[in-house]
């Protein structure tokens, strides 16, 4: 069964260094990676989607990359600012025979941007 | 505003008691799922439709039903609601896509269940 881990469970950064969240996942054969930004008491927001066919993705000041063969991605967010501050989760969607609807998330990095 | 919504926000209820949660996306998305969300564990998948009257099990299925009659609606119903369903519980939506899953989940904002 395919496991997705981050780590660290909490960071916190001064306003204006650059983020580094990291994402892995035990099973290389997925069809995307997702990121997600979660603010307190609210849903989910989509930050990022890659595709397994493609190695980083790119909006903003976010930058996220896929490396599959060592199960791993890594989301960048440059310069951060205080409005950064949230829980960054992400998700795989494995490739099994009837999997395409199952997504399997991590427990997310609490990220805290100190001004 | 293409959105989902769920309904309620906030829920407080006796165990036993029969309650429905509901989830509606206004973006014509064949694919809808429902997730549970308790600290430490991270969101867990409970069902998910891929399109009308087809639905699956997720990965913590068990004490929950779902029913897929409209493209639009997707509840979450619990029969029986124990104290270990206290949570707090998303729905998500998406278009299906082709094979290789592109299109990003949208999410609503939550239900937080309690269930004494």
């Amino acid at each position: 069964k395919q496991e997705v881990t981050q780590i660290p469970a909490a960071l916190s950064v001064p306003e204006g260094e650059n983020l580094v969240l990291n994402c892995s996942f035990t099973d290389s054969a997925i069809y995307n990676l997702q990121w997600f930004r979660q603010d307190p008491g609210k849903g989910l927001t989509s930050l990022l989607l890659i595709q397994s066919s493609q190695r980083e993705q790119t909006s903003g000041r976010l930058n996220a990359s896929l490396d599959k063969s060592s199960g791993r991605s890594t989301l960048y967010i440059a310069a951060s600012q205080p409005g950064d501050s949230a829980t960054y989760l992400c998700a795989v969607r494995p490739v099994t025979t009837d999997s395409w609807g199952k997504l399997q998330f991590g427990a997310g990095t609490q990220v805290v941007v100190t001004p | 505003e293409a959105q989902v919504t769920q309904n309620p926000r906030y829920l407080i209820t006796v165990t036993g008691k029969k309650l429905t949660v509901t989830c509606s996306q206004n973006m014509n998305h064949e694919y809808m799922s429902w997730y549970r969300q308790d600290p430490g564990l991270g969101l867990r998948q409970i069902y998910y439709s891929m399109n009308v009257e087809v639905t699956d099990k997720g990965d913590v299925p068990e004490g929950y039903k779902v029913s897929r009659k409209e493209k639009r609606n997707f509840p979450l119903i619990l029969e029986s609601p124990s104290p270990n369903q206290t949570s707090l519980y998303f729905c998500a939506s998406s278009l299906r896509g082709s094979h290789s899953g592109n299109s990003p989940l949208h999410f609503g904002n939550g239900t937080r269940l309690t269930v004494t």
